[in-house]
């Protein structure tokens, strides 16, 4: 069963950008790219979905290259409550197009 | 708007006692999926249906039931509770299909002993 791969834990600053990568080499071709975030002892967020080049909306960016085996999850000028784990969703053409989830990026934000 | 509201927030259960996880949702979605998420772990698909009458296994669907009468109302059932059982269960739902962005409850904990 195909994975997606993300870095376990990531740490940044109040006010820096961070960039958070996903690689998905099995994408399906009709798939979107879809980002969570989660707090503890809530359920997973929506973030940002996009299928390629480049999305942003009011709390991140996408960017997706052309072959769309990878993705970066944007956040601009983090704060202390972007503390959180970061999930990548893609499909995977192995799995009759199951969705298949990260295991997540701990982004820890420090003052 | 409530969104997703899933029910009891936590639960403990002997082993082989079954029970039903509840989640209910408000806004129409025809897509709705459980989910189980154990430490250390992504979230691993049980099952999933597309709409009233329609179910499918997901990625872990042993041990577990779904049925899908209503729209609103997608009941997970465990069917002789097993510790490999504890975890947390999130219900998700979404407008149309998977590719549709994810709406998720509050999660349901459960103990099995």
């Amino acid at each position: 069963l195909a994975k997606t791969t993300q870095p376990i834990s990531m740490d940044s600053y109040e006010g820096q950008e961070v960039n958070i990568t996903c690689s998905h080499n099995n994408i399906a071709t009709n798939d979107y790219i879809t980002w969570y975030q989660q707090f503890p002892s809530q359920g997973p967020r929506f973030i940002i979905q996009g299928y390629k080049t480049k999305v942003t909306n009011e709390v991140a960016s996408l960017f997706i290259p052309a072959d769309r085996k990878s993705s970066t999850l944007s956040l601009p000028r983090v704060s202390l409550s972007d503390t959180a784990v970061y999930y990548c969703l893609v499909g995977d053409k192995d799995s009759n197009y199951q969705l298949i989830w990260g295991a997540g990026t701990k982004l820890i934000i420090k003052p | 708007n409530a969104g997703v509201t899933q029910t009891p927030k936590f639960q403990v259960l002997k082993t082989g006692q079954s029970m039903t996880l509840q989640c209910a949702q408000d806004m129409n979605h025809e897509y709705m999926s459980w989910y189980r998420q154990d430490p250390g772990m992504g979230l691993r698909l049980i099952h999933y249906s597309v709409g009233a009458g329609i179910t499918d296994q997901g990625e872990v669907p042993n041990g577990y039931n779904v049925s899908r009468s209503t729209t609103e109302d997608f009941p997970l059932r465990l069917l002789s509770a097993a510790p490999s059982q504890t975890s947390v269960y999130f219900c998700a739902s979404s407008l149309l299909d998977r590719a549709s962005p994810l709406h998720f409850g509050n999660g349901t904990r459960l103990t099995v002993t």
